[in-house]
């Protein structure tokens, strides 16, 4: 059973350019979450999802970021004008269902130069 | 206040010594608790579920003490390996709206040989 899958690893963007980030779930997993992580920080939650829905985007910035889980694929981080503070890791989990254990990708490091 | 707080450590220990951790938290409503272990520039890893009854796993002995709202860890035999940030992170409420973990720094422990 492959774990949580992302992509890619290492991100590198010049200021003013667009990121993507790329997120399939376990197998059998429909809940996807978005967490970010600053050097020498904990992570902070961005976004919910399920299938073709976001629950919850309360932990996202306003504007430039979105995300999706469209209904085949993975699903899909966008930041759009990428400035040096998006510096980060980005980390992707996915569980079963609500309230169940969260299990974590490997994470995309972006770094913006 | 901080949902939950952590000794950021960090905690020196040499190979073979007992180590715990405490983590207190303040919603007196929390039922449940996840350990996560996080090594430098890696995802958080599921290390157990807590519950009211406690668990063990292997080397691992977690207890929620709900009377004075702190959760403990306790490494027996401790190896390289287990050098990690340790994270304790309460379950999301059922029914509150909330999927979201929340993430502290940790503490972290280094194991000498």
């Amino acid at each position: 059973n492959a774990g949580v899958m992302q992509n890619p690893r290492h991100l590198v963007r010049r200021r003013g350019q667009e990121a993507r980030l790329r997120c399939s779930p376990m197998k059998g997993h429909s809940h996807v979450y978005w967490y970010r992580q600053l050097p020498e920080e904990g992570l902070k939650f961005m976004v919910y999802l399920q299938k073709e829905n976001i629950i919850d985007e309360s932990g996202m910035p306003k504007e430039r970021f979105s995300a999706e889980f469209p209904k085949e694929g993975p699903s899909i981080l966008r930041i759009q004008q990428v400035v040096r503070g998006d510096s980060a890791a980005y980390f992707c989990a996915s569980s079963p269902g609500t309230g169940e254990p969260q299990y974590f990708g490997a994470g995309t490091r972006l770094s913006v130069l | 206040r901080k949902e939950v707080e952590q000794d950021p450590g960090p905690f020196n220990v040499p190979e073979g010594a007992t180590v715990a951790f405490n983590c207190t938290y303040s919603n007196s409503a929390s039922q449940s608790f996840f350990w996560y272990r996080q090594d430098c520039r890696k995802e958080p890893k599921l290390l157990m579920s807590v519950y009211s009854s406690g668990n063990e796993d292997g080397r691992f002995t977690a207890q929620l003490n709900r009377a004075s709202q702190y959760i403990s860890l306790l490494i027996r035999d401790s190896k390289l390996s287990d050098s990690a940030t340790y994270l304790c992170v309460p379950e999301p409420l059922r029914g509150a709206g909330s999927y979201q973990l929340t993430f502290g720094k940790g503490t972290k422990l280094s194991v000498i040989p």
